[in-house]
C-alpha cells in the first residue's frame, strides 16, 4: 500500500505564475514532512519542511502547506521560474522514533518562459 | 560545505556478481541512510545508521544486502549475488541527530545487471 501519494504525475506552468503541488497520505502517525527537487542525474535536493504541528512554513518563494485533517498537503512556489522545472517528491517520516521517509512517486513540473 | 558523496556513480555487472558501494556523509553528521529508487518512484527506505549502530531495516533488505558503518563515518552497502531486479539507483543521505533536521542525499549509485 502506498502510504504517500502523489496523484499529478506532471503539472505545467507558466514563468511568473504559482505552481501548487499536491500531496496525500493515509498514516496518521507521520510527524514531519518534507519537500524534495530532483533534477535529471542528481540526488534528491532538500526544498522544505513542516513539522505536523504547524499547518504552514514559508522559504522564500516557497510555502508548504499541511492540512492535518485531510492528510493533505501542498507545495506553492510563487514565482515559478524555468528552473524550477524538476521532478518534486513529498516525503514523511514515519515518526515514533523511526527516521524512515516514506516517498511519493514524484510529480514533473515544467515551468513553460 | 561538502554534500554527501557517493562511489562509484554507475556500475554494471553480471548477475550473480557482488558489488560493493561507498558513502561518504557530510561531516558530522552522525546519521546516514541508504535508500533504492527505481524508475517511476519514489526513493524506498533500506536502512539507518546512527554513528555505528544500525538502528532499523526494511524489509526490502534481503539477506543478499548487508550494510556497514564501521567507524561511524562512511558506510558501504554490499548486495551478494546480484539479481535482475537489484537494478536501481542506490541513495545515500545523511542528517544530524538533532530533531527535525532534513537529511540531505547524494548523486547515488546506479547499478545495471545484465
Amino acid at each position: 500500500d502506498q502510504q504517500v501519494k502523489q496523484n499529478s504525475p506532471s503539472l505545467s506552468v507558466q514563468e511568473g505564475r504559482i505552481s501548487i503541488l499536491n500531496c496525500d497520505y493515509t498514516n496518521s502517525m507521520f510527524d514531519y514532512f518534507l519537500w524534495y527537487k530532483k533534477y535529471p542525474a542528481e540526488g534528491p535536493t532538500f526544498l522544505i519542511s513542516i513539522s505536523s504541528i504547524k499547518d504552514k512554513n514559508e522559504d522564500g518563494r516557497f510555502t508548504v502547506f499541511l492540512n492535518k485533517s485531510a492528510k493533505h498537503l501542498s507545495l506553492h512556489i510563487v514565482p515559478s521560474q524555468p528552473g524550477d522545472s524538476a521532478v518534486y517528491f513529498c516525503a514523511a517520516r514515519t515518526g515514533g522514533g523511526s527516521e524512515k521517509l516514506v516517498f511519493g512517486k514524484g510529480t514533473k513540473l515544467t515551468v513553460n518562459p | 560545505d561538502t554534500g554527501v558523496s557517493q562511489d562509484p556513480r554507475h556500475k554494471i555487472t553480471k548477475r550473480g556478481q557482488n558489488v560493493t558501494f561507498r558513502c561518504d556523509p557530510i561531516s558530522e553528521h552522525n546519521r546516514l541512510y541508504w535508500y533504492r529508487q527505481t524508475l517511476g518512484q519514489g526513493p524506498e527506505f533500506l536502512t539507518y545508521f546512527q554513528n555505528e549502530a544500525q538502528l532499523e531495516k526494511s524489509r526490502l533488505l534481503s539477506d543478499r544486502f548487508s550494510a556497514e558503518r564501521p567507524k561511524g563515518s562512511f558506510s558501504t552497502l554490499e548486495i551478494q549475488r546480484t539479481e535482475q531486479g537489484d537494478s536501481a539507483m542506490y541513495l545515500c543521505a545523511s542528517s544530524p541527530v538533532l530533531s527535525g533536521q532534513p537529511q540531505h542525499f547524494g548523486d547515488g549509485t546506479r547499478l545495471s545487471i545484465l
